[in-house]
C-alpha cells in the first residue's frame, strides 16, 4: 500500500459524458501527478500540480482538466468522454517537486467508456 | 522530442539472471527510474539513477551511462513474483516522468 487512495475503482459510462477521479496524496506529499495508461500506449503523464499549482502539462487533451485542493487532493476531470479514453487513470504523489522525487502510485482508477 | 526504447517481452528461468535495457533520447536528463508493475496493479518504485554506474539494492540493480543514453536493470535470483511489466521513466528537464512502453518479463519454472 503506497498510501496514495484514488477512488472509484472502477467507473463505466458512455460517450460524451463527464466523469470526476479523485485522488487523495500522501501524508506529507506536495506534489500530485497524473497518468494514463491504455493498452497501447503505455503510462502517459498528463499534468502535476504542486501545493495547489500546476507545475507540468504533458499531453492532456483540452477535454481533460485537473485541479489540486487546498487539503491537496486532486480531481481530474475528464469531459466529453470517447471511447479512446477507456484506460487506467493513475494518480502519484511525491514529497515535493524536486528531481530525484520518488512518485508513489495509487491503485488506479480504471475507466470504461462504451 | 522523448524516446524511450525497451525490449517488449522477456522469458527467464527461475533462479537465473536477466537484464532489462533501456535507452532514451530526452530534452534533459535529471535521472532515470525503474518501475515494477504487476497486470492491473500500480507501478511500485524500484531504484534511481543520476549519475554514471551501477546502484545496487537486493537482489535488484540498475547501471546508468549518461554519454550512451543507457541504463540496465538487472535482476538476480530471479523469482516466479519477479514475472511483471518494468518500466524504464527518465525525469526530463521539466520534471516529468517519460515512460518507455515497458518490458514485460515473464519467469518460467
Amino acid at each position: 500500500d503506497s498510501g496514495v487512495t484514488q477512488t472509484p475503482k472502477h467507473l463505466i459510462t458512455a460517450t460524451g459524458q463527464r466523469v470526476t477521479l479523485r485522488c487523495s496524496p500522501r501524508s506529507g506529499d506536495l506534489s500530485v501527478y497524473w497518468y494514463q495508461q491504455s493498452l497501447d500506449q503505455g503510462l502517459q503523464f498528463l499534468i502535476q500540480y504542486y501545493n495547489g499549482e500546476e507545475r507540468a502539462k504533458g499531453n492532456i487533451l483540452e477535454r481533460f482538466s485537473a485541479q489540486q485542493f487546498p487539503d491537496l487532493h486532486s480531481e481530474l476531470n475528464l469531459s466529453s468522454l470517447e471511447l479512446g479514453d477507456s484506460a487506467l487513470y493513475f494518480c502519484a504523489s511525491s514529497r515535493t517537486s524536486g528531481r530525484s522525487n520518488e512518485q508513489f502510485f495509487g491503485p488506479g482508477t480504471r475507466l470504461t467508456v462504451l | 522530442g522523448q524516446n524511450i526504447d525497451q525490449p517488449t517481452e522477456m522469458t527467464a528461468t527461475e533462479g537465473a539472471i536477466v537484464q532489462i535495457n533501456c535507452t532514451y533520447q530526452t530534452s534533459g536528463f535529471n535521472g532515470l527510474f525503474w518501475y515494477q508493475q504487476h497486470a492491473g496493479e500500480a507501478p511500485t518504485f524500484l531504484s534511481y539513477n543520476v549519475l554514471d554506474g551501477l546502484e545496487e539494492k537486493g537482489r535488484f540493480s540498475s547501471f546508468l551511462s549518461r554519454s550512451k543514453g543507457y541504463s540496465y536493470l538487472l535482476l538476480k535470483e530471479l523469482q516466479m513474483k519477479d514475472s511483471a511489466s518494468y518500466l524504464c521513466a527518465v525525469n526530463n528537464a521539466g520534471n516529468m516522468l517519460t515512460f518507455g512502453g515497458g518490458t514485460r518479463l515473464m519467469v518460467k519454472p
